[in-house]
């Protein structure tokens, strides 16, 4: 089973409309979370960690945890089309006696001018 | 601050050589991961290096695949007697102490296998 699951697999948006993305995890123990993105041809970049419940905010991204359901979403404010990238959700997991970080397969977010 | 540093970008060989990917972790950095990246698999898992030591290598292939940490300068990634499916950006990651920090990735290497 997938540990880390992510929703919707691509998503189009208009440049100045909120994007959310979202994310769910099989194993609530987790208290470590991530947001990252990728532009095409580039490594990968990290957006927002948050480790309780709630909410956490970096620049126009904001991370909403919810252990109890599960869920992990990215919301972006005025996205723009320097926001066009995959995003991938990342969770960190003891495992083989060290933290194991587990990805998500990533959402392709496009932003239209 | 040069971020990861992976050399090279992108790498060409034919079935049945060997491929050796280079990696220059931030200075300060004890920790370096190496992922590969697929289309259809997503990011997998290969190796973590703490204090230069393997730490965790259950993600490596058992076979034809090796990294090493000679020095907390540079890691490398080994693939021997490579085959198409070897195909992928392979990603190497640092980050201050361990997987519970946020990591900064390179750019990756392209490894395509014909």
């Amino acid at each position: 089973q997938q540990k880390v699951q992510q929703s919707p697999e691509s998503l189009t948006v208009s440049e100045g409309a909120m994007a959310s993305l979202n994310c769910t995890f099989s194993d609530g123990t987790s208290d470590n979370f991530r947001w990252y993105r990728q532009h095409s041809g580039k490594g990968l970049e990290v957006l927002v960690s948050i480790f309780s419940d709630g909410e956490k905010e970096e620049g126009r991204f904001t991370a909403h945890l919810n252990r109890a359901s599960l869920h992990v979403s990215l919301h972006i404010r005025e996205p723009q089309p320097s926001d066009s990238a995959v995003y991938l959700c990342a969770m960190s997991l003891p495992m083989y006696n060290n933290n194991r970080i587990f990805f998500g397969d990533g959402t392709q977010l496009v932003v239209k001018p | 601050n040069a971020g990861v540093i992976q050399t090279p970008r992108h790498k060409v060989t034919g079935k049945g050589q060997e491929a050796t990917l280079w990696c220059e972790p931030i200075s300060g950095h004890s920790a370096v991961f190496w992922y590969r990246q697929t289309i259809v698999q997503g990011l997998e898992f290969l190796t973590y290096f703490r204090n230069q030591a393997p730490i965790d290598d259950s993600g490596m292939p058992k076979e034809r695949f090796s990294a090493q940490m000679p020095n907390q300068s540079h890691s490398t990634l080994k693939i021997q007697s490579t085959q198409p499916q070897d195909s992928a950006v392979y990603l190497c990651a640092s980050s201050f102490t361990g997987p519970n920090e946020r990591l900064f990735f390179g750019h990756g290497t392209k490894l395509s296998v014909l």
